[in-house]
């Protein structure tokens, strides 16, 4: 099955710094690659995905790149705010069948003004 | 409200008592999983629906969990005799179901607590 890694675990920045979480994914097979925000006590809410026919995905201060090949992809904020402090999971997913996704374990980000 | 809901949002409950969850998904969302998350780990997926029919289930789901989705609207997920292990943020998402991607919607989530 598909084994999703995710680093780091903490992630502290201060505000207007950037941000980047990675993520691996093994199974050549999934093509969708969601990003969650999770607030304490809230629930996961997406925030970015890409697919696999594109390498770049940008929505203001967030941007997610996918490299195939090395079958990683990677979350990006820029100019942070303390707002964005939550935990952050990745997910792969394949096409077709049950579609089910495979999440990483999180990052806590700490966004200090 | 036209997100996901679950209820109830808490629950606490005594070693080997049977507890069962609710889940309305997104209205017209024929897919809906569940799924359970404990403290610093991701969500853990435990079965699917595509519609009314229950297409997978997780290895990680014991013979004491079982789930329904009886006319491809809501569902509830029961645990029978549950153990303080059993204790998690049981959280449920829907999705379109159209497409070759799975953008998926999640609910507040129903945490539970087995003492």
């Amino acid at each position: 099955g598909e084994n999703v890694e995710q680093h780091p675990s903490t992630l502290s920045v201060q505000e207007g710094d950037s941000a980047v979480i990675k993520c691996t994914y093994s199974d050549s097979a999934s093509n969708y690659f969601p990003w969650y925000k999770q607030e304490l006590g809230k629930r996961p809410q997406l925030i970015i995905d890409i697919r696999s026919n594109v390498g770049e995905k940008k929505d203001q201060r967030i941007a997610v790149t996918l490299n195939k090949t090395a079958k990683h992809f990677s979350l990006h904020i820029t100019e942070t705010q303390p707002e964005d402090s939550a935990v952050y999971f990745c997910a792969a997913s394949p096409s077709g069948g049950s579609y089910i996704p495979t999440f990483g374990r999180g990052t806590s980000l700490i966004v200090h003004p | 409200d036209t997100g996901v809901s679950q209820n109830p949002r808490h629950k606490i409950t005594k070693r080997g008592q049977n507890v069962t969850f609710r889940c309305d998904p997104i209205s017209e969302h024929n897919r809906l999983y569940w799924y359970r998350q404990t403290l610093g780990q991701g969500p853990e997926f435990l079965t699917y629906f595509q519609n009314e029919a229950q297409l997978e289930k997780s290895r990680l789901l014991s013979d004491r969990f079982s789930a329904e989705r009886p006319k491809g609207s809501f569902s509830t997920l029961e645990i029978q005799r549950t153990e303080q292990g059993d204790s998690a943020m049981y959280l449920c998402a829907s999705s379109p179901g159209s497409g070759d991607y799975n953008e998926q919607f999640f609910g507040p989530g129903t945490r539970l607590t087995v003492l």
